[in-house]
């Protein structure tokens, strides 16, 4: 039972425009989630992050929105760069979890189109 | 470097096999978390220590893996008699404290034939 999920294994976009990546989870004790990037061969990197308390966090070019009711939430990258292709995983955690395990989606691959 | 580092990068293994992954966290770094990756999946938690203590594996999927971090800096995952369901890559994380941002190393692809 998945829950984290990306249901969208890869989107393209075009250079400069917006991309959006999608990520919905089932569980309700999970209070802080994260975006990771991962290049082939590499490890994942971190993103970004929100706090369950709040709906929205900027940094740069890189938006995440957290919609608690529906479960949902979204990355935004404006504009898009060809250096952003890569894998985005979507990561969700609960203070409860007394380990800080992170769960993870299975992965977007965003390709960005020059 | 300053990052975490893991080795081997690739290896492969004969079903049956043991093997020893290798983690170098960050200097300083508390705590440390082992994933398994298996192709086209999410990273999958697996355990997590506390400087030399083991506080979760409860995502160990068989008694045949065993992690020690015995001195509380590098760790090393071991796989037992390995099967070829074991084949993914097998990434290691540390962070400052369990709270904090984790730093992943490059993982380690193991593959079982």
């Amino acid at each position: 039972d998945q829950q984290v999920k990306q249901n969208s294994p890869s989107l393209s976009v075009q250079e400069g425009r917006i991309s959006i990546l999608n990520c919905d989870y089932t569980n309700s004790m999970f209070d802080y989630f994260l975006w990771y990037k991962k290049y082939p061969a590499e490890g994942p990197t971190f993103l970004i992050s929100i706090s369950s308390i709040k709906d929205k966090n900027e940094d740069g070019r890189f938006t995440v929105f957290l919609n608690k009711s529906a479960k949902h939430l979204s990355l935004h990258i404006v504009p898009s760069q060809p250096g952003d292709s890569a894998v985005y995983f979507c990561a969700a955690t609960y203070s409860g979890a007394g380990s800080y395990q992170l769960t993870f989606g299975k992965g977007t691959k965003l390709s960005v189109i020059p | 470097g300053a990052g975490v580092s893991q080795s081997p990068r690739y290896k492969v293994a004969k079903r049956g096999q043991d093997v020893a992954l290798r983690c170098d966290p960050i200097s300083g770094h508390v705590s440390l978390f082992w994933y398994q990756q298996a192709l086209g999946q999410g990273p999958e938690f697996l355990t997590y220590f506390q400087n030399e203590a083991q506080l979760d594996k409860s995502g160990l999927p068989s008694d045949r893996f065993f992690a020690e971090r015995p001195e509380g800096s590098v760790s090393t995952l071991k796989i037992q008699r390995t099967q070829q369901e074991d084949s993914a890559v097998y990434l290691c994380a540390s962070s400052l404290g369990p709270d904090n941002e984790q730093f992943f190393g490059p993982g380690t692809r193991l593959t079982v034939l």
